[in-house]
């Protein structure tokens, strides 16, 4: 079981804007530890989406942001696109642990 | 632009060796903190281990720990992971990538992946 808990799917209509969380504790996103945001379509490398909590690497497109708030962080896609449709994962640091964390991943399906 | 490729992968018996490299390209290697992390099939993203730039800190998961050794020659623009009594459970898709930030790394380039089997 993840440190991180990620919802494990979510869907949306092209067009529309998808909210997925991920919930932490006061070891890792409750401590003050950055979060980021990671878009792997299947079959392929993971690609950063979002780092230190909402900023966005050359290339990605403002369709994309990242919030954090206390122990839980949250990554916005708002007018989804097909090519949106992938497994999406937020990953941290655990004080507790001494380790780079993943969430378990929530999967977006375009309808 | 950066490149990250993997090699080394494939089949090993439980209880086997097996040495992942890195060979990255188009960045200073010696700048930047290199991590290990892996996917078994069909699950989720796990960190392995990762190396500072000089190669003085060094951290693992627990799961490999005492087992596999990282390690990088920044001559050669290298990293490595020396992986000893493997297990079923180390079965996975090996990436290798850089980091950048403090405790919480972020990792901005990946390779392509090395694929592990681990089976009798």
């Amino acid at each position: 079981q993840s440190v991180l808990t990620q919802p494990p799917s979510v869907s949306g209509a092209p067009g529309q804007s998808v909210t997925i969380s991920c919930t932490g504790s006061s070891s890792n996103i409750g401590a003050g530890h950055d979060i980021h945001w990671y878009q792997q379509v299947p079959g392929t490398a993971p690609k950063l989406l979002i780092y230190g909590n909402t900023n966005r690497p050359s290339g990605v497109p403002d369709r994309f942001s990242g919030s954090k708030s206390g122990t839980s962080a949250s990554l916005a896609i708002t007018g989804l696109q097909a090519e949106d449709e992938a497994d999406y994962y937020c990953q941290s640091y655990d004080s507790s642990l001494s380790a780079c964390v993943f969430g378990g991943g929530t999967k977006l399906t375009v309808l | 632009q950066v490149q990250l490729v993997e090699s080394g992968g494939g089949l090993v018996k439980p209880g086997g060796s097996l040495r992942l490299s890195c060979a990255a390209s188009g960045f200073t290697f010696s700048d930047y903190y290199m991590s290990w992390n892996r996917q078994a099939p069909g699950k989720g993203l796990e960190w392995v281990s990762y190396i500072s730039s000089s190669g003085n800190i060094i951290y693992y998961a627990d799961s490999v720990k005492g087992r596999f050794t990282i390690s990088r020659d920044n001559a050669e623009n290298s990293l490595y992971l020396q992986m000893n009594s493997l297990r079923a459970e180390d079965t996975a898709v090996y990436y290798c990538a850089r980091g950048l930030g403090g405790l919480a790394l972020n990792f901005d380039y990946w390779g392509q992946g090395a694929m592990v089997t681990v089976s009798s």
